[in-house]
């Protein structure tokens, strides 16, 4: 069946613009995030959506990051005014949610092939 | 919190030899251990996950590890080294209740010679 996937797979802008990278989870994945990979900092958490609500957007750097999800399906971040240090590649994954006795849980993550963002 | 360690940021070995990654994890709650592998230019793929039963896990592509609650270790094998196995490997943690969200290792680069 069809994976996550992520477009662009490149995109490259000037210092200052805004971008948006779009997610496309698997179907039935209630479950997605966001996660960045950069040199400095390696694998880093951004945010995850359960449906359209984000319970936990702790790792977004700066409030030029947000991100939305519509329809418990599609997911876009925007960066706003975008700087050099955001240049690193964007991946996003997606998962089954389900409720057990007692609680809740999340399942495997799979991870789309990201987008690579170069800010010149 | 949770935080992961793998030791060698490069491990080199030659076709057919053992493979040994190694990851040490720290975690204030029961932990899912998890290996994922990146080729260039690709999204990370699910190698193998520990979540509870059984402490040695077999992943695809003929690797396992075994997860050692005494070291807090979760090292990832291989018998025999294949030219395919290039690439980088992260190892991760999570709790196991509620989100799972993922906190990754540096990543390990896995270089075959012929």
């Amino acid at each position: 069946g069809a994976g996550v996937s992520q477009s662009p797979s490149n995109k490259v802008t000037e210092k200052g613009k805004d971008v948006e990278l779009r997610c496309d989870p698997i179907s039935g994945h209630t479950a997605l995030y966001w996660y960045r990979q950069s040199l400095g900092q390696g694998l880093e958490f951004l945010i995850y959506f359960q449906g359209n609500s984000a319970p936990d957007k702790s790792g977004l750097p700066s409030d030029r990051f947000s991100a939305e999800r519509t329809g418990g399906s599609v997911s876009t971040l925007t960066i706003q005014r975008t700087q050099q240090e955001d240049s690193a590649v964007y991946l996003c994954a997606s998962s089954l949610y389900f409720r057990l006795a007692g609680g809740q849980n999340t399942d495997t993550q799979y991870f789309g092939p990201g987008t690579r963002l170069t800010v010149l | 919190a949770q935080s992961v360690t793998q030791l060698g940021s490069h491990v080199s070995v030659s076709e057919g030899a053992l493979v040994l990654l190694r990851c040490n994890y720290s975690s204030s709650v029961p932990p899912y251990l998890f290996w994922y592998v990146q080729y260039p230019n690709q999204g990370l793929q699910l190698l193998l996950k520990y979540t509870t039963g059984a402490t040695l896990v077999k992943g695809i592509n003929g690797f396992e590890a075994e997860f050692k609650k005494s070291e807090t270790s979760f090292h990832l094998t291989k018998p025999s080294a294949h030219m395919s196995d290039a690439a980088e490997y992260f190892c991760a943690v999570s709790g196991h209740t509620g989100f799972q969200k993922l906190v990754f290792g540096t990543g390990t680069r896995l270089l075959v010679s012929p």
